[in-house]
Order: structure tokens, then sequence, then C-alpha cells
């Protein structure tokens, strides 16, 4: 089944607690985003990659490192999570930057 | 700064009823509009719009897009409590981070 799988669904940590969020799909899609998705805000663009070893920031990087080595997977790292970085969060992907998105199922992140 | 703006923010209606969501946008650069339907996990995809006054269909739902009024409208005809979903409108700017900007969103419920 083609799919973008998150892991994990939900987290609880402290702050300063390094963290990362995994993301993989296995559509042989090119394109891969993480967003954000807050109450009243919609979903925010963190990063993306156009292709491995090609990652660029979208609208709210601050706080955030991602990698591509491979084309399927596309980690979210957070290396000191703050309280404000607690969210909804999401990967997804697509076969180019303009085609429509396949979403994972969301990592619910709290941060104290 | 591009923008995407739905209205309305939630909407409660009965099963049978029709309903229209909006959406407005201010890109700079367009490229196409997306609809998609988030339950209580992942969006899922909807419709591509990129052509002025071209309607897509799909069962109950249709939708169309003015890019001289910069806006789109998705309808949903016959309502069923399954249609109850935040629908998320978003636009494609090639040239702003290769980001899909969303809006915030349209609360649908539908009420038996």
């Amino acid at each position: 089944e083609a799919q973008v799988t998150q892991n994990p669904r939900y987290l609880i940590t402290v702050t300063g607690k390094k963290l990362t969020v995994t993301c993989s799909q296995n559509m042989n899609h090119e394109y891969m985003s993480w967003y954000r998705q807050d109450p009243g805000l919609g979903l925010r663009q963190i990063y993306y990659s156009m292709n491995v070893e090609v990652t660029d920031k979208g609208d709210v990087p601050e706080g955030y490192k991602v990698s591509r080595k491979e084309k399927r997977n596309f980690p979210l790292i957070l290396e000191s999570p703050s309280p404000n970085q607690t969210s909804l969060y999401f990967c997804a992907s697509s076969l180019s930057g303009y085609s429509p998105l396949h979403f994972g199922n969301g990592t619910r992140l709290t941060v104290t | 700064e591009d923008k995407v703006v739905q209205s309305p923010l939630s909407l409660v209606v009965h099963e049978g009823d029709t309903v229209t969501l909006n959406c407005s946008y201010e890109v700079t650069n367009f490229r196409s509009l997306l609809w998609y339907k988030q339950e209580k996990k992942a969006p899922t995809f909807l419709f591509m719009l990129t052509s002025s006054g071209i309607e897509k269909k799909s069962g109950r739902l249709s939708s169309i897009l003015d890019k001289k009024e910069l806006f789109s409208i998705l309808n949903i005809t016959a309502t069923q409590t399954g249609d109850s979903a935040v629908y998320l409108c978003a636009v494609d700017d090639p040239y702003n981070n290769n980001d899909m900007r969303f809006g915030a969103g349209t609360r649908l419920t539908v009420k038996p």
C-alpha cells in the first residue's frame, strides 16, 4: 500500500531533550516536506526537499533540522525542543514540488 | 506576502443540505490551487485546479477556480455525516520556497 509513515504518533518530552520524528514514503517520490499545524494558523511548512541531499527552509524553520540521505526517508530533528514547538506535525511527499501531497498520519508533540 | 483565506471558519449543517466553502488567495506567482479534506488524521487530496472556469467534480463534491477574482469554491451537495471534516485550501507558488501555502481551513459539521 502506498503510504507515508511517521513515527511516533504521540510524543511527550521535556525542554531541551533532543528528539527525532521519522518519516518514510514508499512511492519513490522526489519531493518531501514537513509541516506543523496549529489552531487558527493552518499548515505551515518547516522544511522541504526536492531530492536526495537537497533540502531547503520553509516558512518556519527555526529550531528544526532535517536530512535527506535516502530518497524514502526525511527525518525531522529538534535539537533542543521548546514549549512553542508543541504542535501537530505532518510529513508529506509528492512526485514533484507541484503535485498533490500525500500526508502521513501526523505526530502530536508536546514539549513541557 | 502570499496569503490564503478560507471562509467560513466553521459551518454546521444538517444532512441533505448543500454547502459552499470559499477560498481566496493572494500570491505572487500562481500555479495551482488544491483542496484537501482532513478528518481525524492526515489531509487527503480532493481536487487540483489550474484553469479558470473549469469545474472539477467527484460525486457530490465539485470545485471551480476564478483566476481573475482570485478565489475558488468547493461545493458539497446532499451532505452526509461522513462529510464532517476540516477542508483545507492550498495555493502553489513555485517561486516561494516551492511551498504550498495553506489556508486555516473550514471546519464542516454535518448533523443527522
